[in-house]
Protein backbone atom coordinates (compact mmCIF):
# COMPACT_ATOMS: atom_id res chain seq x y z
CA UNK A 1 0.00 0.00 0.00
CA UNK A 2 1.17 3.58 -0.28
CA UNK A 3 3.15 4.93 2.27
CA UNK A 4 3.54 9.04 3.33
CA UNK A 5 3.94 11.20 0.74
CA UNK A 6 5.13 14.96 0.82
CA UNK A 7 5.39 16.83 -2.08
CA UNK A 8 7.47 18.57 -3.08
CA UNK A 9 10.51 16.93 -2.31
CA UNK A 10 12.55 19.67 -3.18
CA UNK A 11 11.81 23.46 -2.60
CA UNK A 12 14.40 26.57 -3.27
CA UNK A 13 13.18 29.70 -2.48
CA UNK A 14 14.58 33.06 -1.25
CA UNK A 15 15.05 34.76 1.57
CA UNK A 16 11.54 36.68 2.93
CA UNK A 17 9.06 34.44 0.93
CA UNK A 18 6.05 32.28 1.54
CA UNK A 19 6.33 28.37 0.89
CA UNK A 20 3.92 25.69 2.02
CA UNK A 21 4.83 21.95 2.29
CA UNK A 22 2.40 18.97 1.68
CA UNK A 23 2.17 16.12 3.82
CA UNK A 24 -0.31 12.79 3.00
CA UNK A 25 -0.47 10.36 5.18
CA UNK A 26 -1.05 6.59 5.00
CA UNK A 27 -5.03 6.07 4.75
CA UNK A 28 -6.67 5.51 8.11
CA UNK A 29 -4.04 7.09 10.19
CA UNK A 30 -5.27 9.43 11.87
CA UNK A 31 -2.26 11.12 13.79
CA UNK A 32 0.16 13.09 11.68
CA UNK A 33 4.06 14.46 13.13
CA UNK A 34 5.50 17.13 11.75
CA UNK A 35 9.65 17.16 12.12
CA UNK A 36 12.45 19.04 11.09
CA UNK A 37 16.17 18.15 10.28
CA UNK A 38 18.61 20.16 10.10
CA UNK A 39 22.16 19.00 8.20
CA UNK A 40 24.12 16.92 10.56
CA UNK A 41 21.14 16.71 13.15
CA UNK A 42 18.76 14.04 14.34
CA UNK A 43 15.03 14.95 13.24
CA UNK A 44 13.67 17.98 15.95
CA UNK A 45 10.06 17.58 16.74
CA UNK A 46 7.61 20.51 14.99
CA UNK A 47 3.73 19.61 16.05
CA UNK A 48 1.68 16.62 15.95
CA UNK A 49 -1.96 16.01 14.80
CA UNK A 50 -4.42 14.18 16.09
CA UNK A 51 -7.49 14.00 13.85
CA UNK A 52 -7.92 17.94 12.85
CA UNK A 53 -6.78 18.97 15.81
CA UNK A 54 -3.35 20.05 16.97
CA UNK A 55 -2.29 17.92 20.05
CA UNK A 56 0.64 19.23 20.62
CA UNK A 57 2.66 22.45 18.60
CA UNK A 58 5.63 22.61 21.52
CA UNK A 59 8.03 22.33 18.87
CA UNK A 60 7.30 24.94 16.70
CA UNK A 61 10.50 27.82 16.80
CA UNK A 62 8.11 30.77 16.31
CA UNK A 63 4.79 31.79 14.68
CA UNK A 64 6.13 32.11 11.50
CA UNK A 65 5.76 28.49 11.72
CA UNK A 66 2.13 27.44 11.28
CA UNK A 67 0.51 23.63 10.45
CA UNK A 68 -3.33 23.09 9.87
CA UNK A 69 -5.12 19.22 9.00
CA UNK A 70 -8.19 21.26 7.88
CA UNK A 71 -10.53 17.57 7.49
CA UNK A 72 -8.36 15.69 9.13
CA UNK A 73 -5.61 13.46 6.34
CA UNK A 74 -3.43 15.88 4.67
CA UNK A 75 -1.59 18.48 6.35
CA UNK A 76 0.14 21.50 4.96
CA UNK A 77 3.08 23.08 6.90
CA UNK A 78 3.45 26.81 6.16
CA UNK A 79 6.05 29.13 6.55
CA UNK A 80 6.23 32.67 6.21
CA UNK A 81 8.87 35.28 5.70
CA UNK A 82 11.63 32.37 5.25
CA UNK A 83 14.97 32.88 6.74
CA UNK A 84 18.22 31.04 5.56
CA UNK A 85 18.39 29.11 9.23
CA UNK A 86 14.88 27.51 8.07
CA UNK A 87 16.74 25.12 5.55
CA UNK A 88 16.36 21.75 6.40
CA UNK A 89 14.44 18.57 5.51
CA UNK A 90 11.24 18.89 6.58
CA UNK A 91 9.69 15.07 7.73
CA UNK A 92 6.27 14.39 8.17
CA UNK A 93 5.10 11.06 9.53
CA UNK A 94 1.66 9.28 10.47
CA UNK A 95 0.25 6.59 12.93
CA UNK A 96 -2.73 4.95 13.70
CA UNK A 97 -4.89 6.62 16.43
CA UNK A 98 -4.00 7.11 19.92
CA UNK A 99 -3.15 4.14 22.02
CA UNK A 100 -4.03 4.01 25.49
CA UNK A 101 -1.80 3.05 28.29
CA UNK A 102 1.45 1.49 27.52
CA UNK A 103 0.28 0.64 24.38
CA UNK A 104 2.26 1.87 21.23
CA UNK A 105 1.23 2.72 17.64
CA UNK A 106 4.88 2.90 15.09
CA UNK A 107 5.36 6.42 12.97
CA UNK A 108 5.81 5.99 9.75
CA UNK A 109 8.10 8.52 7.78
CA UNK A 110 7.81 10.12 4.45
CA UNK A 111 10.65 10.78 2.71
CA UNK A 112 10.71 14.84 3.59
CA UNK A 113 11.14 17.88 1.45
CA UNK A 114 13.97 19.35 1.35
CA UNK A 115 13.84 23.39 1.91
CA UNK A 116 16.22 25.46 0.65
CA UNK A 117 16.69 29.60 1.43
CA UNK A 118 18.31 31.11 -0.66
CA UNK B 1 12.39 16.16 29.53
CA UNK B 2 13.73 13.09 27.79
CA UNK B 3 16.30 13.17 25.79
CA UNK B 4 18.75 10.28 24.32
CA UNK B 5 22.87 10.48 23.58
CA UNK B 6 24.33 8.84 20.96
CA UNK B 7 28.41 8.45 21.12
CA UNK B 8 30.45 8.49 18.43
CA UNK B 9 28.89 10.44 15.18
CA UNK B 10 30.82 8.14 13.03
CA UNK B 11 31.37 4.68 13.12
CA UNK B 12 33.37 2.01 10.92
CA UNK B 13 33.55 -1.49 11.01
CA UNK B 14 34.79 -4.28 8.39
CA UNK B 15 32.19 -6.21 6.63
CA UNK B 16 31.84 -9.17 8.78
CA UNK B 17 32.87 -7.79 12.23
CA UNK B 18 30.49 -7.02 15.07
CA UNK B 19 28.25 -3.55 14.94
CA UNK B 20 27.75 -1.56 18.44
CA UNK B 21 25.99 1.57 18.01
CA UNK B 22 25.74 3.61 21.24
CA UNK B 23 22.93 4.97 22.95
CA UNK B 24 22.13 6.59 26.44
CA UNK B 25 18.55 7.89 27.64
CA UNK B 26 17.37 10.61 30.32
CA UNK B 27 13.57 9.97 31.07
CA UNK B 28 11.75 10.56 33.89
CA UNK B 29 9.26 7.98 33.53
CA UNK B 30 9.94 4.76 32.07
CA UNK B 31 10.24 5.43 28.43
CA UNK B 32 9.76 3.51 25.03
CA UNK B 33 12.82 3.70 23.27
CA UNK B 34 13.71 3.07 18.89
CA UNK B 35 16.26 2.70 16.72
CA UNK B 36 15.87 4.15 13.15
CA UNK B 37 17.50 3.82 10.05
CA UNK B 38 17.69 6.47 7.18
CA UNK B 39 19.59 5.33 4.03
CA UNK B 40 20.56 8.22 1.43
CA UNK B 41 17.74 10.21 0.41
CA UNK B 42 14.94 8.36 1.84
CA UNK B 43 12.91 8.32 5.16
CA UNK B 44 13.41 7.19 8.49
CA UNK B 45 12.42 2.99 8.74
CA UNK B 46 11.92 1.90 11.95
CA UNK B 47 14.41 -1.56 13.14
CA UNK B 48 13.28 -2.33 16.12
CA UNK B 49 11.21 -0.67 19.46
CA UNK B 50 11.25 -1.31 23.65
CA UNK B 51 7.58 -0.82 24.97
CA UNK B 52 8.72 -2.66 28.06
CA UNK B 53 8.38 -6.21 27.63
CA UNK B 54 11.36 -8.38 26.74
CA UNK B 55 14.88 -6.01 27.10
CA UNK B 56 16.69 -7.87 24.75
CA UNK B 57 14.77 -6.20 21.57
CA UNK B 58 15.17 -8.27 17.84
CA UNK B 59 14.74 -6.09 14.86
CA UNK B 60 15.16 -6.32 10.90
CA UNK B 61 17.99 -7.40 9.40
CA UNK B 62 19.85 -8.66 12.09
CA UNK B 63 19.87 -5.98 14.45
CA UNK B 64 19.14 -6.03 18.01
CA UNK B 65 19.40 -4.12 20.98
CA UNK B 66 19.19 -4.50 24.80
CA UNK B 67 16.79 -2.01 27.64
CA UNK B 68 19.83 -1.89 30.71
CA UNK B 69 17.76 0.87 32.57
CA UNK B 70 20.91 -0.17 35.46
CA UNK B 71 22.51 1.71 32.74
CA UNK B 72 20.30 4.11 30.97
CA UNK B 73 21.36 2.35 27.54
CA UNK B 74 20.16 1.11 24.56
CA UNK B 75 23.08 -0.04 22.52
CA UNK B 76 21.88 -1.54 18.68
CA UNK B 77 24.23 -4.47 17.86
CA UNK B 78 24.55 -6.63 14.68
CA UNK B 79 27.03 -9.70 14.91
CA UNK B 80 28.04 -9.42 11.46
CA UNK B 81 28.02 -6.03 9.53
CA UNK B 82 26.84 -6.43 5.67
CA UNK B 83 27.69 -3.56 3.19
CA UNK B 84 23.86 -2.85 2.85
CA UNK B 85 24.25 -1.61 6.60
CA UNK B 86 25.82 1.41 5.57
CA UNK B 87 23.56 4.14 6.77
CA UNK B 88 22.41 6.55 9.27
CA UNK B 89 21.30 5.05 12.68
CA UNK B 90 19.17 7.31 15.03
CA UNK B 91 18.17 6.42 18.96
CA UNK B 92 14.90 8.11 19.92
CA UNK B 93 12.78 8.02 22.87
CA UNK B 94 9.19 8.85 23.60
CA UNK B 95 7.21 8.93 27.33
CA UNK B 96 3.94 7.35 26.08
CA UNK B 97 3.82 5.13 23.06
CA UNK B 98 1.88 7.34 20.55
CA UNK B 99 3.72 10.95 21.50
CA UNK B 100 6.30 12.96 19.96
CA UNK B 101 9.65 11.05 19.47
CA UNK B 102 12.91 13.07 20.71
CA UNK B 103 15.92 11.67 18.67
CA UNK B 104 19.49 11.98 18.86
CA UNK B 105 22.03 13.45 16.69
CA UNK B 106 22.66 10.01 14.62
CA UNK B 107 25.59 8.02 14.11
CA UNK B 108 26.33 7.08 10.24
CA UNK B 109 27.55 3.94 10.25
CA UNK B 110 30.30 3.13 7.08
CA UNK B 111 31.08 -0.55 6.30
CA UNK B 112 34.62 -1.59 5.23
CA UNK B 113 34.91 -3.70 2.45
Amino acid sequence: GAGVSQTPSNKVTEKGKYVELRCDPISGHTALYWYRQSLGQGPEFLIYFQGTGAADDSGLPNDRFFAVRPEGSVSTLKIQRTERGDSAVYLCASSLTLASGRGYNEQFFGPGTRLTVL
Amino acid sequence: AQSVTQLGSHVSVSEGALVLLRCNYSSSVPPYLFWYVQYPNQGLQLLLKYTSAATLVKGINGFEAEFKKSETSFHLTKPSAHMSDAAEYFCAVSVFGNEKLTFGTGTRLTIIP
